[in-house]
């Protein structure tokens, strides 16, 4: 069965630290790779998808994720956190019949 | 462009009342998702729509738990009898198809059992 493991339950930084949440995922076949975030009260949001192509993508508000292949990984980073970041953080994998998995998520505070 | 909507937002149940969500997908969206997620969890899958065609519907409590999408539109996820447990935040999401394209998520439905 397809599963996702996010290894960080609860990240803590400081403004400016850089962050790397990890996400790996079990599945054989062709995978479409997401990040979403849950802001304190808002509905889930789309940060990046990978498809195809190059396996470096970029999101919105300077996150992105690198897909390697060989380590079933799909590790979100950020080179500079801001206070704003703060938020819930889903890996999701989507499979060839057209489920979509979600991790755990990892919450991650930002202190100011 | 309207999103997902989804409502409730909030419901309060006495154990073993029904109960019922419903979600109206973003237009022209022809897969639908309800997920489960607890507290502290990610969305679990119920169940996934193609236009009217529930095509994966394994997770789903079949013994309380029931949904419709008539038309292939708006949908419905019922609960008769909720029990305790059932409490969590219950999420509908649309995507144009089930493949190679991203999820749209609602709002969710806040339901305590009480």
């Amino acid at each position: 069965a397809q599963s996702v493991s996010q290894h960080n339950h609860h990240v803590i930084l400081s403004e400016a630290a850089s962050l790397e949440l990890g996400c790996n995922y079990s599945y054989g076949g062709t995978v479409n790779l997401f990040w979403y975030v849950q802001y304190p009260g808002q509905h889930l949001q789309l940060l990046l998808k990978y498809f195809s192509g190059d396996p470096l993508v970029k999101g919105i508000k300077g996150f992105e994720a690198e897909f390697i292949k060989s380590k079933f990984s799909f590790n979100l980073r950020k080179p500079s956190v801001q206070w704003s970041d703060t938020a819930e953080y889903f890996c999701a994998v989507g499979g060839s019949q057209g489920n979509l998995i979600f991790g755990k998520g990892t919450k991650l505070s930002v202190k100011p | 462009e309207a999103g997902v909507v989804q409502s409730p937002r909030y419901k309060i149940i006495e154990k073993k009342q029904p109960v019922a969500f419903w979600c109206n997908p973003i237009s022209g969206h022809n897969t639908l998702y309800w997920y489960l997620q607890n507290l502290g969890q990610g969305p679990e899958l119920l169940i996934r729509y193609e236009n009217e065609e529930a095509v994966d519907d394994s997770q789903l409590p079949k013994d309380r738990f029931s949904a419709e999408r008539l038309k292939g539109v708006d949908s419905t996820l019922k609960i008769q009898p909720a029990e305790l447990g059932d409490s969590a935040v219950y999420l509908c999401a649309s995507s144009l198809s089930p493949r190679n394209t991203e999820a749209f998520f609602g709002q969710g439905t806040r339901l305590t059992v009480v």
